[in-house]
């Protein structure tokens, strides 16, 4: 079965704190594909990573830095030096070869505070 | 990255009303849409795929006749919610892939009201 945990509901922060948001996944699929998404306030998603599961590398974006273990099929997002406007709701999602099935997970809700 | 647009970004209609939401990809040709409904505090729950001529596949229990999708060409796909009540309120948000995409992209959502 496809399945993605994020056991963090809400994580509250003070601005310049690094976060780390947790997701863990399940599938049996050998190739599969992982997400992060933003979801502001305004409610539109905004895509941040993909990943393949064959590409372990870890990845850096500024501020953004994400850690691929397959061994613990896991998949978190650390935000370094977190900012208000970081405040918002983060997806994780798996989808397999196809793209034609996203599993999303349920979110985690970031507070970021000044 | 590919953009999808929706429309309209928020309705808010009377009981018992059709409501019908269309998503567009305005750059590519979107072989495949997806239609999500998220309510409020929660994830996004896939309601149906859809290829374009072909008639959608709705995940269980999504009544097929209450949320219509059509999706005549490669551009435009909606959703028209039959006899809308409130307990249809909610974020529906449409995503777009297409042959050469490995990923899907996703509309801003539109946001429904049933009073």
């Amino acid at each position: 079965a496809q399945k993605v945990t994020q056991a963090q509901t809400e994580i509250s922060v003070v601005e310049k704190e690094d976060v780390t948001l947790d997701c863990v996944y399940e599938t049996r699929d050998t190739t599969y594909y992982l997400f992060w998404y933003k979801q502001p306030p305004s409610g539109e998603l905004v895509f941040l990573i993909r990943r393949n599961s064959f590409d372990e590398q870890n990845e850096i974006s500024g501020r953004y830095s994400w850690n691929f273990q397959k061994s613990t099929s896991s998949f978190n997002f650390t935000i370094t030096a977190s900012q208000v406007v970081d405040s918002a709701v983060y997806f994780c999602a798996l989808s397999g070869n196809n793209f034609n099935k996203f599993y999303f997970g349920s979110g985690t809700k970031l507070n970021v505070k000044p | 990255g590919a953009v999808v647009s929706q429309h309209p970004s928020w309705v808010i209609c009377k009981s018992g009303t059709s409501v019908k939401i269309e998503c567009r990809s305005l750059d590519f040709q979107a072989t495949t849409m997806f239609w999500y409904r998220q309510f409020p505090k929660q994830s996004l729950m896939l309601m149906a795929t859809s290829n374009e001529g072909s008639k959608a596949t709705y995940e269980q229990g999504v009544e097929k006749d209450k949320f219509l999708i059509n999706h005549a060409s490669l551009t435009l796909s909606t959703l028209t919610v039959t006899s809308a009540h409130p307990e249809d309120s909610s974020f529906y948000i449409c995503s777009a892939s297409g042959t050469s995409h490995n990923e899907q992209f996703f509309g801003p959502g539109t946001r429904l009201t049933v009073l």
